[in-house]
Order: C-alpha cells, then sequence, then structure tokens
C-alpha cells in the first residue's frame, strides 16, 4: 500500500516556462514533507521541504505548496532550465517516526532548450 | 549537508553469493539508514543502522538476508546475502545530521544474474 503517490511519471517542459511536480499522500499523520532530485548515476539530493503549519515555502526558483485537506503537494520551478531535467521524488514523515520516509515512485522531467 | 561515499558503485553477481556494501559518512552524521530502489520504484527503507548494536528492520526485511553492520559512527555495511534475481537493485545509505533532511549516498547499483 504505497502511502505517497506521484501519479505523472515524467513530464517534459519548455526552457523558462513553469514545471509543476504534483504529489498526493493518504496518511493523515504525515506532518512533513520533502522534495528531493535526482541525476543517473548519482544519489538523490535534498532539495525542498515543508512542515504541515505552513502552506508555502521558497528557495529560489523552487516553491513547494502543501494542501492539507486535500492530502496534496506541488513543486513549482520557475523558470525551469535544463540542468533541472532529473527525476524528482516527493517523501513524507510523521512526527510519531521522523526517520522514517515514505517516498514516491518519482517524476521524471524533462526541461527542453 | 552531508558527505556520503558508497562502494562499490556497481557489481554483477552470481546468484546465491552474497555482497557486502560499504558507507562511509562525515562526522556530522547522527543517524544512518539503508534504503533500496528496485527498478522503476520508490526507494523502501531497509533498514536503522545502530552505532554497536542491531540494527532496526522495517517490516518485509530481516537480518539473515540483510545484516547490517555500524561499527563507529562515520561508517556501516549492508550485505546481501545468498541473492537472487529479485534482489537486483539501486541500494542507498543515507545520513541525517540533526534536522529531518536525510542526505544520500551515490547509489550502488546491484545486477544477480
Amino acid at each position: 500500500d504505497q502511502q505517497v503517490k506521484q501519479n505523472s511519471p515524467s513530464l517534459s517542459v519548455q526552457e523558462g516556462r513553469i514545471s509543476i511536480l504534483n504529489c498526493d499522500y493518504t496518511n493523515s499523520m504525515f506532518d512533513y514533507f520533502l522534495w528531493y532530485k535526482k541525476y543517473p548515476a548519482e544519489g538523490p539530493t535534498f532539495l525542498i521541504s515543508i512542515s504541515s503549519i505552513k502552506d508555502k515555502n521558497e528557495d529560489g526558483r523552487f516553491t513547494v505548496f502543501l494542501n492539507k485537506s486535500a492530502k496534496h503537494l506541488s513543486l513549482h520551478i520557475v523558470p525551469s532550465q535544463p540542468g533541472d531535467s532529473a527525476v524528482y521524488f516527493c517523501a513524507a514523515s510523521g512526527t510519531y517516526n521522523f526517520n522514517k520516509f515514505y517516498f514516491g515512485s518519482g517524476t521524471k522531467l524533462n526541461v527542453k532548450p | 549537508s552531508a558527505v556520503i561515499s558508497q562502494k562499490p558503485s556497481r557489481d554483477i553477481c552470481q546468484r546465491g553469493t552474497s555482497l557486502t556494501i560499504q558507507c562511509q559518512v562525515d562526522s556530522q552524521v547522527t543517524m544512518m539508514f539503508w534504503y533500496r530502489q528496485q527498478p522503476g520504484q520508490s526507494l523502501t527503507l531497509i533498514a536503522t543502522a545502530n552505532q554497536g548494536s542491531e540494527a532496526t528492520y522495517e517490516s518485509g526485511f530481516v537480518i539473515d538476508k540483510f545484516p547490517i553492520s555500524r561499527p563507529n559512527l562515520t561508517f556501516s555495511t549492508l550485505t546481501v546475502s545468498n541473492m537472487s534475481p529479485e534482489d537486483s537493485s539501486i541500494y542507498l545509505c543515507s545520513g541525517k545530521t540533526g534536522g529531518y533532511e536525510q542526505y544520500f549516498g551515490p547509489g550502488t547499483r546491484l545486477t544477480v544474474t
């Protein structure tokens, strides 16, 4: 039973436009969410996170939005750059066990020049 | 952040054999974890590596199949025992420094023939 889902396996965006990656979760006990970026032959790299007490967190070109009532979060990348082409994973954890991360299956983003 | 290295980066092994993967982290890391990413799937936590004591395994993973050692704060090993083709995966080591985020090593790509 997958508690974190990324329903879009791939996304293609033109350079300079906005990339929106989506993630849904089922467990209402999750209260911390993270996005990781993974290039081929490398480990996932932490990108940005958000606590459930917020609905938005911004870091440069990256913004994560959290909609707790819908159990949905999204990552916006503006403007998208070719170097952003990678697989993006969302992850969730709860204070009852903040060491255990539940990962989605990933979305492969391709930013076209 | 934290610096995490793994070796080997990849290996091809015959069924029935065992492979030990090494993970080295920098001194900022307090907790260490092992994950598996099967082809086309998300990252799944195998266990938390505890210094000087038995690892804490997640449901579906057992010590006989995945023995883990952590003799000191900065080093851990994961052994994949009696391998079968179903064990073909990427195995990742991660560490925490004190915040929520986990930082990942580059992974070990294992193929079992």
